[in-house]
C-alpha cells in the first residue's frame, strides 16, 4: 500500500498560471518535506514542516509556498510558474520521534511549464 | 565547500565487481546519514541508514568516519540491477536534509 501519495503524477501548466501539487501520507509522520529535482541533479530541499512549524530554506524563491492543513496533507503552491520551475517535485516524510529519521518519498509530480 | 560532496562518477563496472562510493559532509554536528538509490525518473529509495561507525546489509556496507566527516558505500558482487544513481544524504541538523549530487553506477554484463 502506498504510504506517501502525490497527486497528480504529471502536471502541465502555462507560464505564470498558478499550480498546486498535493502530497498525502498514511504514516502519521510529523515531518513533511518538499524537494525540487531537475534533470541529472540532486533533490533540492525547498522547505519542510515539523508538525505545524514551517521551515523555509533561505534560497527558496518566494514564488514557492506551502500549506499543511493537517498531519496527513501538505501542498506546494507555485504562484507564477516560470520555465525554470519545470522539474520533478518530491514529497517526503519522516518521524522525528523515532530513533531513526529515515525519509520516505512519494513517487513525485513531474511539472511541465509551457 | 559544498555541504555534501560525492564522487562525481560515472562508474562503469562489470558484473561481480566491487565498487565503492565516497561522500564528505561539511557540518561536523550532523547526526544521521543515509544512502539512497534512485532509478531513472523514479523517487529515491532508502538503501541504508548509517548511525554509528557503519553497518552491513548483504552485499552493501556503509561506513562512517566522524573525525574525517566522511561516509562510504561499498557494493560487493555487483549485479546488473544495482545500476542506478546513489545519493548520499546528510541530516545537517533539525531535519535539514542535504543531498549529494549523486553517483551514477552502471553494471555491465
Amino acid at each position: 500500500d502506498a504510504m506517501v501519495i502525490q497527486n497528480p503524477r504529471y502536471q502541465v501548466t502555462q507560464f505564470g498560471k498558478p499550480v498546486t501539487l498535493s502530497c498525502s501520507q498514511t504514516l502519521n509522520h510529523n515531518v513533511m518535506y518538499w524537494y525540487q529535482q531537475k534533470s541529472s541533479q540532486a533533490p533540492k530541499l525547498l522547505f519542510h514542516y515539523y508538525d505545524k512549524d514551517f521551515n523555509n530554506e533561505a534560497d527558496t524563491p518566494d514564488n514557492f509556498q506551502s500549506r499543511r492543513p493537517n498531519t496527513s496533507f501538505c501542498f506546494l503552491d507555485i504562484r507564477s510558474p516560470g520555465l525554470g520551475d519545470a522539474a520533478m517535485y518530491l514529497c517526503a516524510t519522516s518521524d522525528q520521534g523515532m530513533s531513526t529519521d529515515t525519509q520516505y518519498f512519494g513517487p513525485g509530480t513531474r511539472l511541465t511549464v509551457l | 565547500r559544498k555541504e555534501v560532496e560525492q564522487d562525481p562518477g560515472p562508474f562503469n563496472v562489470p558484473e561481480g565487481a566491487t565498487v565503492a562510493f565516497n561522500c564528505t559532509y561539511s557540518n561536523s554536528a550532523s547526526q544521521s546519514f543515509f544512502w539512497y538509490r534512485q532509478d531513472c525518473r523514479k523517487e529515491p529509495k532508502l538503501l541504508m541508514s548509517v548511525y554509528s561507525s557503519g553497518n552491513e546489509d548483504g552485499r552493501f556496507t556503509a561506513q562512517l568516519n566522524r573525525a574525517s566527516q566522511y561516509i562510504s558505500l561499498l557494493i560487493r558482487d555487483s549485479k546488473l540491477s544495482d545500476s542506478a544513481t546513489y545519493l548520499c544524504v546528510v541530516n545537517m541538523l533539525n531535519n535539514d536534509m542535504r543531498f549529494g549530487a549523486g553517483t551514477r553506477l552502471t553494471v555491465k554484463p
